[in-house]
């Protein structure tokens, strides 16, 4: 079955720097990937996601790049701010239907002010 | 709307006592999701209903029932749970088959057995 592991388990940056999460998945198959958000005792958010067909994906201060051929992933945020604090968690599925979502460990991130 | 709602927000039951989780989205979603998150973990899935139907179990214990009584509605039925089992419940909801199958989760019942 699937497996990803995140890294790393906990990021500090400065307020305004960037952050960059890493995950790499087992299974070659795998052609989705989001990646949430969860503030604590909050539900997971999704804050985006990349399909196996596209290699970079971006959204203002959040982008997503995909290397298929390495099997990793990565979430980049630039110009942090403190609420960007929470705990992100990266994902992979295969196309079934519906989303057999396998999460990785997770990184907590802290924004200095 | 694009909002999954569960009920209760917090739950404490005794290890004999029975008790529900609810689940419910107007999405028009057709795929619904358990999930159980212990502190400082992922979210682990339990079982997934498509088209109302049971499509996976991932080896949950039978202490733990779900239901899908229908498109928007998925219970989870709890009896004699364990004190390990006291985590953060998740419910999940996606489309099927479009291509757009993004998981919008709940806000979760936190269940504590005593």
């Amino acid at each position: 079955g699937e497996n990803v592991e995140q890294h790393p388990s906990t990021l500090s940056v400065q307020e305004g720097d960037s952050a960059v999460i890493k995950c790499t998945y087992s299974d070659s198959a795998s052609n989705y990937f989001p990646w949430y958000k969860q503030e604590l005792g909050k539900r997971p958010q999704l804050i985006i996601d990349i399909r196996s067909n596209v290699g970079e994906k971006k959204d203002q201060r959040i982008a997503v790049t995909l290397n298929k051929t390495a099997k990793h992933f990565s979430l980049h945020i630039t110009e942090t701010q403190p609420e960007d604090s929470a705990v992100y968690f990266c994902a992979a599925s295969r196309n079934t239907g519906f989303q057999k979502l396998v999460f990785g460990t997770g990184t907590r991130l802290l924004v200095s002010p | 709307d694009t909002e999954v709602t569960q009920t209760p927000k917090h739950l404490v039951m005794g290890m004999t006592n029975k008790k529900s989780l609810k689940c419910e989205q107007h999405m028009g979603h057709r795929a619904m999701y358990w999930y159980k998150q212990k502190a400082k973990k992922p979210p682990e899935l339990m079982f997934v209903y498509s088209y109302e139907k049971l499509s996976i179990n991932e080896s949950v214990p039978s202490r733990f029932s779900p239901e899908c009584p229908n498109s928007s509605l998925l219970n989870l039925h709890l009896h004699a749970l364990q004190p390990e089992d006291s985590a953060l419940y998740l419910c999940a909801s996606s489309q099927l088959g479009t291509g757009q199958e993004t998981q919008y989760f709940g806000p979760g019942t936190r269940l504590l057995v005593l």
